[in-house]
Parts: C-alpha cells; structure tokens; sequence
C-alpha cells in the first residue's frame, strides 16, 4: 500500500526563522510528488516534483526531491505570519490513477 | 490559471433535503474531478473520482446513491447530497486535473451544516 509519512506533525517558529518540512514516501509506480498549502480553506498547489535534485522555487519557499532516497523536503526562509498552515505532500496512487494519496501535514505556526 | 471554483461556499440545510454542490475549472479543462470530505483538524478524505461523461467511482464506504456525482462537461461536476442527516455536516471539496499533468487544483470548498 502507497504511504507519504510528512515530519514534523507540527512545528512553532518565531518570524523571520527558516524552516525545512520533510517528506518521505513508499509508492509503486512512482510518478511526481506534490506540495500543497491549507490554511482555513481547501488545499493551494505549490510545486509538483518529478526529477531529482532539481530545486523548484517560488519566492521564500522552494522544494527538492530525492528519488533515491525517497524523500522531498520543503524550505521556507524568512517565515512570516501568512505562512502559518498545514502543508500537505501528496503523490499520485498507482499506475494511470490520477488520485492523491496524501500525508498527514505538517501544521507550521510562524508567531511574530 | 488553474483555478477550480465553488458553489455555494456555505450552505445550511434541514434534515432530510438535498443540497447540490457544483465544482467549475474555470480556465482549464478537468478530465477528472475528484470530491474530498473533511472533518475538523483531520486530513483530506477521497469520496469519488469523476472522469467526464462517465460514472464516478466511489471509495469503499461511500454510498453512491447518497452522494450522487455527476459530471456532465470538462469544466462541471456536482455533488448532491440526498437525505441529508446530521452527521453529513462537513467541509466538502472538489478538485480537478487536466489530462496533461498529475497535479490537483482545488476548489475553496463548501462547508455543509445539516441542521
């Protein structure tokens, strides 16, 4: 069965702190590895990873896939308050299934 | 671009109605949509997955006659809750993908309160 362990479950930061949010993954027929963010609401995509070693960015956060060893981490540099949410990785279930199956998040709370 | 819209965003119902709830891609074409449930503080739950013009397919627990999906064009699906109890309330969200890459985008979400 496809499982994505996300680590910490939850983290406290102060602003202005950088933080690296892990996941790992067992998947047959592994395709891509998605970040998402959740606030409130429903999840916002934030980077889909297909290939090793290649840095995706986006502003202060940006992302890495490690195909050997199984793994992705997500870094936030500079945090600010508005990045306090659950962050989400997710990988597509086995082959020709468009469906997710995600981790439990990672609740990051950034206080001033 | 990639945007998936909701409607209603919120809505309250007595026991024993239907409530409709409609999923749009509003700048792309979703060859599959996808209707999650989500209780307080828990992770995402896969209810269905919808491919255009064919029968969604339920998860294993997941009355199909209860929640009736349909997708009838590449950029709206709905969910119709019937016999809506209590224990339905929820927070309801669709996403959807394009035939070109894995990635879901989701819609804002409607949070369902069956009174």
């Amino acid at each position: 069965e496809d499982k994505v362990v996300q680590s910490p479950l939850s983290l406290v930061v102060h602003e202005g702190d950088t933080v690296t949010l892990n996941c790992s993954y067992e998947v047959t027929n592994f395709r891509s590895l998605l970040w998402y963010k959740q606030e409130k609401k429903a999840p916002t995509f934030l980077f889909m990873l297909t290939s090793s070693g290649i840095e995706k960015k986006s502003g202060r956060l940006s992302s890495i896939l490690d195909k050997k060893e199984l793994f992705s981490i997500l870094n936030i540099t500079a945090t600010q308050t508005g990045d306090s949410a659950v962050y989400l990785c997710a990988t597509p279930k086995g082959a020709g299934s468009y469906q997710l199956t995600f981790g439990k998040g990672t609740k990051l709370s950034v206080i001033p | 671009g990639a945007v998936v819209s909701q409607h209603p965003s919120w809505v309250i119902c007595k026991s024993g109605t239907s409530v409709k709830i409609e999923c749009r891609s509003l700048d792309f074409q979703a060859t599959t949509m996808f209707w999650y449930r989500q209780f307080p503080k828990q992770s995402l739950m896969l209810m269905a997955t919808s491919n255009e013009g064919s029968k969604a397919t339920y998860e294993q627990g997941v009355e199909k006659d209860k929640f009736l999906i349909n997708h009838a064009s590449l950029t709206l699906s709905t969910l119709t809750v019937t016999s809506a109890h209590p224990e339905d309330s929820s927070f309801y969200i669709c996403s959807a993908s394009s035939d070109r890459g894995y990635e879901q985008y989701f819609g804002p979400g409607t949070r369902l309160t069956v009174t």
